[in-house]
């Protein structure tokens, strides 16, 4: 079983939808949750960081961790064109030093 | 606002030949992560350094990859001699590590397009 599963997509829906975005992940240990957003020849930028299980709101943009489930989302809510990018999620634990990513799952916002 | 500069941004070389990518991170920040990233296989991890030592470099085939900080403000990645499987791009990335352990997100350059013929 691969540490983390993230559905590579694409994924297409309209402007003004709103966008779930899911991981799993195998390991128990990890302890910092976080989603980057990559757009086309450009690096990925930190979208999203948090550490605990629940809700974390910034915008238009929220995350929701349930370590009970291993299971992590990022939701878009009236979602715009200029979403259309590349998603990653990515964890790790301090002891670790090092992050683990997913595959990324790539969405595009139809005008 | 502070980034993390790569350079060159685009690489296209013959199969043999020494290729150098070179990162700057971001002013303060103590650790640096050397990626790559492929269609197939996602963003690989090669090597990282904290406050300049090297820690992990195991994600490298060492036969031909290299990875240095000559100076806090320079990371360098060599690939010698070059293939054309090594064709992808490299990411730099660059955190801040507390004494404690705790580690804030990383920030990613904009990568190095490598191209091997």
């Amino acid at each position: 079983q691969k540490e983390v599963e993230q559905d590579p997509g694409p994924l297409s829906v309209p402007e003004g939808a709103i966008v779930s975005l899911n991981c799993t992940y195998s390991n128990s240990a990890f302890q910092y949750f976080m989603w980057y957003r990559q757009y086309s020849r450009k690096g990925p930028e930190l979208l999203m960081y948090t550490y605990s299980s629940g809700n974390k709101e910034d915008g238009r943009f929220t995350a929701q961790v349930d370590k009970s489930s291993k299971y992590i989302s990022l939701f878009i809510r009236d979602s715009q064109p200029s979403d259309s990018a590349t998603y990653l999620c990515a964890f790790y634990y301090s002891s670790a030093s090092k992050i683990i990513f997913g595959s990324g799952t790539r969405l595009s916002i139809r005008p | 606002d502070a980034r993390v500069t790569q350079t060159p941004r685009h690489k296209v070389t013959e199969m043999g030949q020494e290729v150098t990518m070179r990162c700057q991170p971001i002013l303060g920040h103590n650790t640096v992560f050397w990626y790559r990233q492929t269609m197939m296989q996602g963003l690989e991890l090669l090597a990282y350094f904290r406050n300049r030592a090297p820690l992990d470099d195991s994600g490298m085939p060492k036969d031909r990859f290299s990875a240095e900080m000559p100076d806090a403000t320079l990371a360098t990645l060599k690939i010698q001699p070059s293939e054309p499987r090594d064709s992808a791009v490299y990411f730099c990335a660059s955190g801040l590590t507390s004494r404690g352990g705790g580690n804030q997100p990383q920030h990613f350059g904009d990568g190095t397009r490598l191209s091997i013929l």
